[in-house]
């Protein structure tokens, strides 16, 4: 089993749509949780910090299950500007904090 | 621009050849780490620096690969007789965690090397 997993999608929404993704982790261990963004031939961005109490920022929510050991990302009202790849990187204490990606969950919103 | 540079951006070699690549981290930034990233993958972890203090080394660094950041700024990643299947997207990272550790990293643009 993977450390992290991501379904890779696609996912194709129309403009204005709500679309949620998943990311599940292996190690019960793990201590930080983020959702970065990554376009097209363009470096990963942070987009979120994940906390146990879960946060939103603006149309982003994002939310941790440390039970079910998955964290999840909301986008509501779909912007085209949102298509893009969403990574999801968990940060397990192996002597240091070492950040594990996912393989990217694929978002394209059309018109 | 005060981001993460890499250089170069994009790097052709022939097989056997060695590569070096450089990163240049936001000046602040006590840690660095480099990744590598093939298409439709996420970033693999590959090492980590706490200042000039090589912490972890992921076991996908074979000995061909090797990472210095001699005075605990710019970094090196070096790769010995290179193969085709090192060819993929070098990324380098840097953070300055606080108290919290929650170690927002921030990615250069990445260096793309290709092994003909």
């Amino acid at each position: 089993r993977k450390e992290v997993e991501q379904d890779p999608g696609p996912f194709n929404v129309p403009e204005g749509a709500t679309v949620a993704f998943n990311c599940t982790y292996s190690n019960s261990a793990s201590q930080s949780f983020f959702w970065y963004r990554q376009d097209c031939r363009k470096e990963p961005k942070l987009l979120m910090s994940v906390y146990s109490s879960g946060n939103e920022d603006g149309r982003f929510t994002a939310q941790l299950n440390r039970a079910s050991q998955y964290i999840s990302l909301l986008i509501r009202d779909s912007k085209l500007s949102d298509s893009a790849t969403y990574l999801c990187v968990v940060t397990t204490l192996r002597g240091s904090y070492i950040p594990t990606f996912g393989r990217g969950t694929s978002l394209i919103v059309h018109p | 621009d005060t981001g993460v540079s890499q250089n170069p951006r994009h790097k052709i070699t022939k097989r056997g050849q060695n590569v070096t690549f450089r990163c240049d981290p936001i000046s602040e930034h006590n840690r660095l780490y480099w990744y590598r990233q093939t298409l439709g993958q996420g970033p693999e972890f590959l090492t980590y620096f706490q200042n000039e203090a090589q912490l972890e080394k992921s076991r996908l660094l074979s000995d061909r690969f090797s990472a210095e950041r001699p005075k605990g700024s710019f970094s090196t990643l070096e790769i010995q007789r290179t193969e085709q299947g090192d060819s993929a997207m070098y990324l380098c990272a840097s953070s300055s965690p606080g108290l919290a550790d929650t170690d927002t990293q921030y990615f250069g643009p990445g260096t793309r090397l290709t092994v003909l």
